[in-house]
């Protein structure tokens, strides 16, 4: 079973569009992430997310917005797509507090704009 | 702001070569620190470093931590093809709803 997963797998959309992509864990984490991996391979944090407060990287466009119904998912939000979207998002999720503070990836998602 | 600094951002080994790989970083109410390797599709967790001076091991890599002059380093012996990756360490606050900020990963290619 994956524990962090991601849909769609792939995406190719044109500029203007807007698209989500859903992500979810059966891990019972309570905080989840999104991060952008763009062409040199950077990773970077977009949204940090649990039941209490989302944090949000000022870097961040505000065309993206993250939506989470349940604890289990957290669901990214695309407007008005631009070519400098094109990159892999990855979501993550980690359980707060304790000592496993390991955080869990999803297998990515290949955003391209075009 | 937080900063990690990872060297070298690439670096390109013979088989059978120990490479050590090297992460500095300044982070406020520092946790912990962790190493995840990237291949094709995510990362995936390979270490995660608390204490100052206790090595890790798994296999043929090995991390330590120096929360004095607040970097870790990864190594890795007898290379193989297969450790040909991104290597991602990622510093850790003490805090609840904290993401991990990734340094930008040294690029290993291993060639036989």
């Amino acid at each position: 079973d994956t524990a962090v997963s991601q849909t769609p797998k792939y995406l190719v959309t044109q500029m203007g569009n807007d698209k989500s992509i859903k992500c979810e864990q059966n891990l019972g984490h309570d905080t989840m992430y999104w991060y952008k991996q763009d062409s040199k391979k950077f990773l970077k944090i977009m949204f940090s997310y649990n039941n209490k407060e989302l944090i949000i990287n000022e870097t961040v466009p505000n065309r993206f917005s993250p939506k989470s119904p349940d604890k289990a998912h957290l669901n990214l939000h695309i407007n008005s797509l631009e070519l400098g979207d094109s990159a892999v998002y990855f979501c993550a999720s980690r359980k707060t507090g304790g000592a496993g503070n390991t955080i869990y990836f999803g297998e990515g998602s290949w955003l391209t704009v075009v | 702001e937080d900063k990690v600094v990872q060297s070298p951002l690439s670096l390109v080994v013979h088989e059978g070569d120990t490479v050590t790989l090297n992460c500095s970083y300044e982070v406020t109410n520092f946790r912990s620190l962790l190493w995840y390797k990237q291949e094709k599709k995510a990362p995936t967790f390979l270490f995660m470093l608390t204490s100052s001076g206790i090595e890790k091991k798994s296999g043929r890599l090995s991390s330590i931590l120096d929360k004095k002059e607040l970097f870790s380093i990864l190594n890795i012996t007898a290379t193989q093809t297969g450790d040909s990756a991104i290597y991602l360490c990622a510093p850790f606050r003490n805090s609840g709803n904290t993401p991990l900020v990734f340094g930008k990963g040294t690029r290993l290619s291993v060639i036989a």
